[in-house]
């Protein structure tokens, strides 16, 4: 079975500045995908940013980009300019992409609890 | 908003009652997909429905069933509620079982007393 670690139960970083939230993986299938999540005060999961495996290239969306490191298998999320409203739990997540492993749902990391100081 | 309703919002009920939840997905979403948010447990896959038919089971207890109608709405079913049950329940949608981006609704908060 797969897992997913995240290390950091909780970050903290100025306002404009940047921080990166670390997920590394444990899997034996060579292809997959890998999603960040966010959920905010308000509960709702929204998707941040997802890489296919098979990519080498790394994903970014707007302030948002990972690093994703496949032979490590790691896969960072590096938020740039933080903002008061990127504060929120955020949650690494893998599925496979196996035949029959995409009925499968997703697999989270515990989250970190990621704190904006204004 | 995400475009997947679930209801109700909160539901508080007593140990060994039964309780059903109900998930809408996306207009033209076949797959819906089940998970549990607990403090102790994180957030765990419970079971996938896709047109009606069951496509895979997670970390769901035999007290828990689900099931997805015609219309492509779905329900959890959760039965000889413990105290452990506590927990935000979110289902989620996509079009397809595969890469593409899964919807999550607002969950229902069941607090088991």
């Amino acid at each position: 079975a797969q897992t997913v670690t995240q290390s950091q139960p909780e970050m903290s970083v100025q306002e404009a500045e940047t921080v990166t939230l670390s997920c590394t993986y444990d899997t034996s299938e060579s292809d997959y995908y890998l999603f960040w999540y966010k959920q905010p005060p308000s509960r709702q999961m929204i998707l941040v940013i997802r890489q296919e495996a098979y990519k080498q290239q790394n994903a970014t969306e707007n302030r948002f980009s990972v690093n994703f490191q496949k032979a490590a298998k790691s896969f960072s999320l590096k938020i740039s300019d933080s903002q008061l409203g990127d504060a929120a739990m955020y949650f690494c997540a893998y599925r496979s992409a196996m035949a029959g492993g995409g009925a499968d749902g997703l697999t989270f990391g515990k989250g970190t609890h990621l704190i904006i100081q204004p | 908003d995400s475009g997947v309703t679930q209801t109700p919002k909160h539901l508080i009920t007593a140990t060994g009652q039964r309780v059903t939840l109900r998930c809408s997905p996306r207009s033209g979403d076949l797959s819906v997909y089940w998970y549990q948010q607990s403090l102790d447990q994180g957030l765990q896959f419970l079971i996938h429905y896709y047109n009606g038919e069951e496509r895979a089971k997670g970390n769901i207890l035999e007290r828990f069933s689900a099931q997805q109608f015609p219309d492509l709405h779905s329900e959890l079913n959760l039965s000889s509620l413990e105290l452990g049950d506590s927990a935000l329940y979110f289902c989620a949608s996509s079009v397809l079982d595969s890469f593409n981006e899964q919807f999550f609704g607002p969950g229902t908060r069941l607090t088991v007393l």
